[in-house]
């Protein structure tokens, strides 16, 4: 089964400064991965999506991840954060087969200061 | 975009009673359904899977017969809390699936906060 783990439950950047959030896959086949926003009290809403096209994938508010196979990793990135985009981050890949699911990582939560 | 909504948004029930929290697609019709569960600074937990008019399939250690599922239309699926607990207290959050543009897209609501008291 497929599988995605997040590195750095808390991550805290000064607004303007880049965003990194780590995402890294386990998948014996090339897989289907997404990033999640939630913000307090609320579902979550898509960042962005890898589907097997392009690596660079390019996101809302500004987000972007890229896809690096020989790192099996996808760390999602935006090169100047803003205030508004303090929540709580999810990496996700799709469990292919007869019953698709997804499976969440642990969550990241990213702190914007001034 | 697809639009998920959840009813009600927060319920604060007895211990012993039985809470619905309803599930809707509202602009596009939904095959899958999921159900999540949610504890306080955690990732979200996949309860069950629900198809349109057959009966969901709950992961392992889920009671089926305390979390009722049902999704008697291609827009509607509901939750069922049996007998609610202190225990049972959460965030509960349903997702709905459609196939397209080649791939899944799944779109979640924006979730129900249960507090058993």
């Amino acid at each position: 089964a497929q599988s995605v783990t997040q590195l750095g439950s808390h991550v805290s950047v000064s607004e303007g400064a880049l965003v990194l959030l780590r995402c890294n896959y386990s998948s014996s086949v090339p897989p289907y991965l997404f990033w999640y926003v939630q913000y307090p009290n609320q579902g979550l809403q898509l960042l962005l999506k890898y589907t097997s096209a392009a690596t660079l994938v390019k996101g809302i508010n500004g987000f972007e991840a890229e896809f690096k196979k020989s790192e099996t990793s996808f760390h999602l990135t935006k090169p100047s954060a803003h205030m508004s985009d303090a929540a709580e981050y999810f990496c996700a890949v799709l469990n292919t087969g007869t019953a698709s699911k997804l499976t969440f990582g642990t969550g990241t939560r990213l702190q914007v200061t001034l | 975009g697809a639009v998920v909504s959840q009813h009600p948004s927060w319920v604060i029930c007895k211990s012993g009673t039985s809470v619905k929290i309803e599930c809707r697609s509202l602009d596009f019709q939904a095959t899958t359904m999921f159900w999540y569960r949610q504890f306080p600074k955690q990732s979200l937990m996949l309860m069950a899977t629900s198809n349109e008019g057959s009966k969901a399939t709950y992961e392992q250690g889920v009671e089926k017969d305390k979390f009722l599922i049902n999704h008697a239309s291609l827009t509607l699926s509901t939750l069922t809390v049996t007998s609610a607990h202190p225990e049972d207290s959460s965030f509960y959050i349903c997702s709905a699936r459609v196939y397209g543009q080649g791939s899944y897209e799944q779109y979640f609501g924006p979730g129900t906060r249960l507090t058993v008291t």
